[in-house]
């Protein structure tokens, strides 16, 4: 069975600073999709960056990168210079698939709270 | 372009209630999916519709069901409500079933409060 783990409950980080937030997986799957979400107090999950097994290159959207060691199954999020509305709840998730390939389902960890001190 | 729209936002119930929870998902996309979150169970699947078919559905007992209808719209319907239904429920579509690149794009939920 495929699982998320993330095993930082909560984070704090000063404003303007690099942020890594830990998530490693495991399945036995060769194809696999990962994913990270930013969940403000407001409750709407916002789509990051994603990472397809097969990219050989670590995702990148702006701010935020995904260190992706795929022997060591991490896919770490980084924000750099870490801003105000920052803070929220971060989940890794992964793309579940079945016998028949890749499903429409997440597999999310339990996530990690982050804080950005002024 | 406007996202996916839930509602409603709000919602307080009594036990042994039902409830109908509703999501019009990104314009074009024709995959939508459920989630419910607890603190406790955090992100839990619950359904996962495509062109108006249940494609998988979650661990949930059978008061929890859902339907799509022809234009993409979903809803999820609880019936016999019990305390431990208090949740957020959040709703997801994307293009396509794999998501892909552009992932799923997430409603701002619907938070089911049961008394």
């Amino acid at each position: 069975a495929q699982k998320i783990t993330q095993t930082q409950p909560g984070m704090f980080v000063q404003e303007k600073e690099a942020v890594t937030l830990d998530c490693t997986y495991d399945t036995s799957d060769q194809s696999y999709g990962l994913f990270w979400y930013k969940q403000p107090s407001s409750g709407e999950m916002i789509f990051l960056i994603y990472q397809g097994s097969y990219d050989e290159q670590n995702a990148t959207e702006g701010r935020y990168s995904l260190n992706f060691q795929k022997a060591r199954k991490s896919a770490n999020l980084v924000i750099s210079a870490s801003q105000l509305g920052d803070s929220a709840m971060y989940f890794c998730a992964m793309r579940e698939r079945d016998g028949s390939g890749n499903t429409g389902k997440l597999i999310f960890g339990q996530g990690t709270t982050l804080q950005v001190k002024p | 372009k406007a996202g996916v729209t839930q509602t409603p936002r709000y919602l307080i119930k009594t036990r042994g209630q039902q409830v109908t929870l509703s999501c019009s998902p990104i314009s074009g996309h024709r995959s939508v999916s459920w989630y419910q979150q607890t603190p406790g169970q955090g992100l839990q699947f619950l359904f996962e519709y495509f062109s108006e078919t249940q494609r998988n559905k979650g661990n949930f007992p059978g008061r929890f069901s859902g339907r799509q209808f022809s234009n993409s719209r979903s809803e999820m319907n609880v019936s016999t409500l019990e305390l431990g239904d208090s949740a957020l429920y959040l709703c997801a579509s994307s293009l396509v079933p794999e998501g892909g690149g552009y992932g799923y794009t997430f409603g701002s939920g619907t938070r089911l409060t049961v008394v």
